[in-house]
Order: structure tokens, then sequence, then C-alpha cells
């Protein structure tokens, strides 16, 4: 089974709103990041928080991480149409090395 | 304004023959991935490499894929023979190894007919 798994499986929203995507994992971390992916493209990095950390922000970005649930949430705030993409956490276990184990990821799309 | 490249990026061929995939990591990078993704699958690792030796292989079928890294500036995914559920996008991605987040390449978009 995956290590980190998003939820909703897909979101749509209007501009301007808020969308909020869960990821839940099962190991200790060293850290969780979160990627975007547009259509056809490849992934891109957002953010990385370290386990640590509880909370980091980066623009309209807002990452949560409670260890003790063993859960992250992305926040975007202020949506805009160009936000569409597909989004991942990846999770780099303790016991992993380098490896990142990605999630389903979360189809976000924002209507104009 | 550095990126990671990989070539091609489209390939269409016939089950049975050779594939070669090829990435260029973002230079001063030390470890280099291979991905695959595919709508039933998502996306998973194939094999990494830290300072172009292999640490981790486990998820490539070793029959008919290999991955070799013949410099720091070139990684090299094939598939020999191919078949069709071979089908899918290939990433590479690299980094700077452990903790650090991950940079991808457009992707190889591999069909086998």
């Amino acid at each position: 089974s995956q290590q980190g798994e998003e939820d909703p499986q897909a979101l749509s929203i209007q501009e301007g709103e808020n969308a909020t995507m869960n990821c839940s994992y099962k190991t200790s971390i060293n850290n969780l990041q979160w990627y975007r992916q547009n259509s056809g493209r490849g992934l891109v990095h957002l953010i990385l928080i370290r386990s640590n950390e509880r909370e980091k922000h980066s623009g309209r970005l807002r990452v949560t991480l409670d260890t003790s649930k063993k859960s992250s949430s992305l926040l975007i705030t202020a949506s805009r149409a160009a936000d569409t993409a597909s989004y991942f956490c990846a999770t780099d276990a303790e016991t992993s090395g380098s490896r990142l184990t990605f999630g389903e990821g979360t189809q976000l799309t924002v209507n104009p | 304004d550095a990126r990671v490249t990989q070539t091609p990026r489209d390939k269409v061929t016939e089950m049975g023959q050779e594939v070669t995939m090829r990435c260029q990591p973002i230079l001063g990078h030390n470890t280099v991935f291979w991905y695959r993704q595919t709508m039933m699958q998502g996306l998973e690792l194939l094999a990494y490499f830290r300072n172009r030796a292999p640490l981790d292989d486990s998820g490539m079928p070793k029959d008919r894929f290999s991955a070799e890294m013949p410099d720091a500036t070139l990684a090299t995914l094939k598939i020999q023979p191919s078949e069709p559920r071979d089908s899918a996008v290939y990433f590479c991605a690299s980094g700077l190894g452990h903790s650090y987040e991950q940079y991808f390449g457009p992707g190889t978009r591999l069909t086998v007919t």
C-alpha cells in the first residue's frame, strides 16, 4: 500500500476559494514534501516540511504536519485557475535513505 | 535556469524492441532517480543512484530493465525486450540526496504496441 495517501482524490472549487488537501502516511519520516504536476508535465517541488516542524508557509501555500497522527495538509489560499493540477505528497521515511514514496495524488480543478 | 533534461520525449515502439531513455541531471546533483508513472500504479520508483553508484533498483523488473550512469552528466534506462505493459511515462529526477527536494525532468512517454 502507498506510504502517502491523499484525500480527497479530486477537488473542484471556484477561483478565489481555498483548497485543502490531506495526506496520511504509515511510518516515521524524516520529512514530507508536496509536489504539483500539471497535465503532461513532470512534477514540481512545492514545499518540504521536516519532522520537527509543525507548519510552513510559502506564498499562498501553507503546510501543516502532525507526526502524532501521521498526517499533513496542504492549503492553497485564494486559488487561481493556474493552480489546476495534481498534487502529491511524498514521504522520506527514516529507514528509506533518499527514497521518496509518493501518494496517488489529489486532482485539483479551479474553475474561473 | 538549471533543469533536468530527458530524451526522447515520446517513443513509440513495437513489442520486443530495445528502448533506451536518457537523462541529464542538474549539474552538481549527486542523486539520480528513475520513476515510472501509470494511471493504474501511480508513480513508482524504479531505481536510484548516488554519486553514480546504484543504491536501489528493487523497483525494476531485473530481467528486462537496466539502469546505468556512465558519467555524472548522463543516466540511462534501458528496456530489452520491451512489452506493452511497459507503456508509461518515465521520469528522471535529480537531487542532493537525503532529505532534499527532487527536481523532475519532463518525462519520456513510452508506448509499446
